[in-house]
Formats: C-alpha cells, structure tokens, sequence
C-alpha cells in the first residue's frame, strides 16, 4: 500500500468548511483513497473513498487532484462534533486487500 | 442492522487471567480483524481471518488466538493477561468495496 503524508494538526472554526490534506505521491493506478475519522476512543468510523473523480456523501467531499499525488478531504460545515483525528489511506477496493494501515493522521479541532 | 458488536465494553483482569473478547457481525462480511491501539498510538493488527475457518496473525499476534467457526463471529481470547495488554481492542469487517466497519470497542486494563 501506497504510503500517504498528512499534517498532524489543523484548526477549524466551527461553520466554516475544513479542508484536510493528503500527500499519496506513490499511489498506483489501481489504489484507492479512504478516509476514516476516530473520535475520541471510538471505534474509527468511514468517511468516503474515491478512485480518480470527485466524490460526495453526505458526510465530505473528496477532491483527488489529476495525477492523483494528492487529495483533500471537505467538510463543509464543520461542527463542534467533527472534532477527531482524520486518517488518510491509501489500498487496493475490495474485500481482499486486508486491514487498514493507519499512519498518524491528522488531528482537527472544530472551535466555536 | 446492528453493524458490528462488541462486547464487554470494559474489563478490568488481573496478571494471569485469561477472557475472551466478543466480536460479531450481522452484514454477513468474509474479513473480520481485530486492532488494538494504545494511547496515543495508531491501530495494529493482532489476527486477521478471510472467512469461517481461516485465520491468520497480524503484525501483534503474540499472547492471543482467535476461532472463525462462523460467518458472524470473531471472538479473541487472551490467555495469561500482562501488562502490556492493557489496550483498546477493536474488532472491524469489510465490505466489497473495501469499507472497513468497526465496533465500538473493548477496553480492557491489566492490573
């Protein structure tokens, strides 16, 4: 699996939209891009996942740039409730490519 | 659906004891795995199993065991509690998309 860089913290004012980042410059052409979030001593909760385009839910927007070195995860409101460590991974789709990696991640603070 | 559950969701053991971590699933997913994160720290495989009957050690697997005698569950069993796992245990199931769903959690100190 493609290794991926993210900042360790960002501030957010709460209503704002937050936008993190995500370097994955040793991606492969059949490697897709999950985010996950961890809110304090949960379990790690799914986010959105993209291959090449665009995607929206209705939790983020998922931006992935052309030559897929790098994304940036949206949330376009963020609340007080979105406060968590962000966690970028970068793996083969499908049931088969095993467990999730997960780097350091970016710990975002939603503040009023 | 229930997702995937958990249980207990604390526990307390004393050095040499032994219990067994509940893990079960109702989305009738082949991959189940089990985490454990210290504080502060990231996820790190202890067992990995690909369907009923298969199993396999992650990159921590020293000092448990898992089963897989169903689709549904993925129960972990320490043997011989230490210290050093004193940790959150996740247990987690994948989807064909790859979408990994996790449980809530058990946290378990060793005294």
């Amino acid at each position: 699996d493609a290794k991926t860089t993210q900042p360790p913290s960002m501030d957010c004012a709460e209503g704002r939209a937050a936008n993190l980042p995500c370097n994955h410059s040793t991606i492969s052409g059949n490697e897709y891009v999950y985010w996950y979030r961890q809110i304090h001593s949960q379990g790690p909760q799914y986010i959105i996942h993209g291959l090449k385009n665009n995607e929206t839910n209705e939790m983020a927007s998922l931006i992935i740039t052309e030559d897929r070195k790098s994304s940036t995860l949206i949330l376009p409101h963020a609340t007080l409730r979105d406060t968590a460590v962000y966690y970028c991974i970068v793996r083969g789709a499908g049931g088969s490519q095993g467990n999730l990696i997960f780097g350091k991640g970016t710990k975002l603070s939603v503040k009023p | 659906n229930a997702g995937v559950t958990q249980t207990p969701k604390f526990r307390i053991l004393k050095i040499g004891q032994s219990m067994t971590l509940q893990c079960a699933q109702d989305m009738n997913h082949n991959y189940m795995y089990w985490y454990r994160q210290d504080p502060g720290m990231g996820l790190k495989l202890i067992y990995y199993s690909v369907g009923a009957g298969i199993t396999d050690k992650g990159e921590v697997p020293n000092g448990y065991n898992v089963s897989r005698s169903t689709t549904e569950d993925f129960p972990l069993r320490l043997e011989l509690a230490a210290p050093s796992q004193t940790s959150v245990y996740f247990c987690a199931s994948t989807d064909s998309q790859g979408i990994q769903y996790f449980g809530a959690g058990t946290r378990l100190s060793v005294l």
